[in-house]
């Protein structure tokens, strides 16, 4: 089973619609990572959340790390085409210095229709 | 800024010849990676580096050969290539690593396929 859960696994909306994914960790995220992926492209960076309850927002995304630190949500108010991609959500899930590993969720894909 | 920088972009192989995907970085990080990604199966570990010189294998090594002799550079060797090797690799670098809270910084990708 994946440790990162995403959900949906893909999403069509219609322009100017909100909508929100998911990500679901069985174990304490000391660290989770937003990132986005246009097809052909690599994987940009949006936000990172560390502490619990933490939010962040850009232009019209905002992310939010639930108190237990276990689950991820990320919000985008007023959908665009120029959202649509794959939304995949990163994290650390080790307590401790030194560790180097950062497991992903299989990501969401997101269609905006104009 | 370059950010992380992948060569080539695409390139296609004949089971059984060898190539090597370039990655650099000019970031002064120290953590570096390279991922496959395989449809609907997210990015699975081949090979990181927590710093020039020092590297071991992820959870996808095998057919894979990786070196880091300069902070900068971690290029990834295939050799032998095979059909189940057709995939998109990216590589990635963070300054810290995770526990350090740095995110990862991904290349554009190499789209390779190997027939």
């Amino acid at each position: 089973s994946q440790e990162l859960e995403q959900s949906p696994q893909s999403l069509i909306v219609q322009e100017g619609k909100n909508l929100t994914i998911n990500c679901t960790s069985s174990k304490t995220l000391y660290g989770l990572y937003w990132y986005k992926q246009k097809y052909g492209e690599g994987l940009i960076f949006l936000m990172m959340l560390q502490k619990g309850g933490e939010e962040k927002s850009h232009e019209k995304i905002t992310a939010k790390l639930d108190e237990k630190k276990q689950q991820s949500s990320l919000h985008i108010t007023a959908s665009q085409p120029s959202h649509a991609g794959i939304y995949l959500c990163g994290a650390n899930t080790s307590p401790t210095s030194g560790t180097y590993k950062y497991i992903f969720g299989t990501g969401t894909r997101l269609k905006v229709l104009a | 800024n370059a950010g992380v920088t992948q060569t080539p972009k695409f390139r296609i192989l004949k089971i059984g010849q060898s190539m090597t995907l370039q990655c650099a970085q000019d970031m002064n990080h120290n953590y570096m990676y390279w991922y496959r990604q395989d449809p609907g199966m997210g990015l699975k570990l081949i090979y990181y580096s927590v710093g020039a010189g020092i590297t071991d294998k992820g959870e996808v090594p095998n057919g894979y050969n990786v070196s880091r002799s300069t902070t900068e550079d971690f290029p990834l060797r295939l050799e032998l290539a095979a059909p189940s090797q057709t995939s998109v690799y990216f590589c990635a670098s963070s300054y810290s690593g995770p526990s350090g809270g740095s995110p990862l910084h991904f290349g554009n990708g190499t789209r390779l396929t190997v027939t």
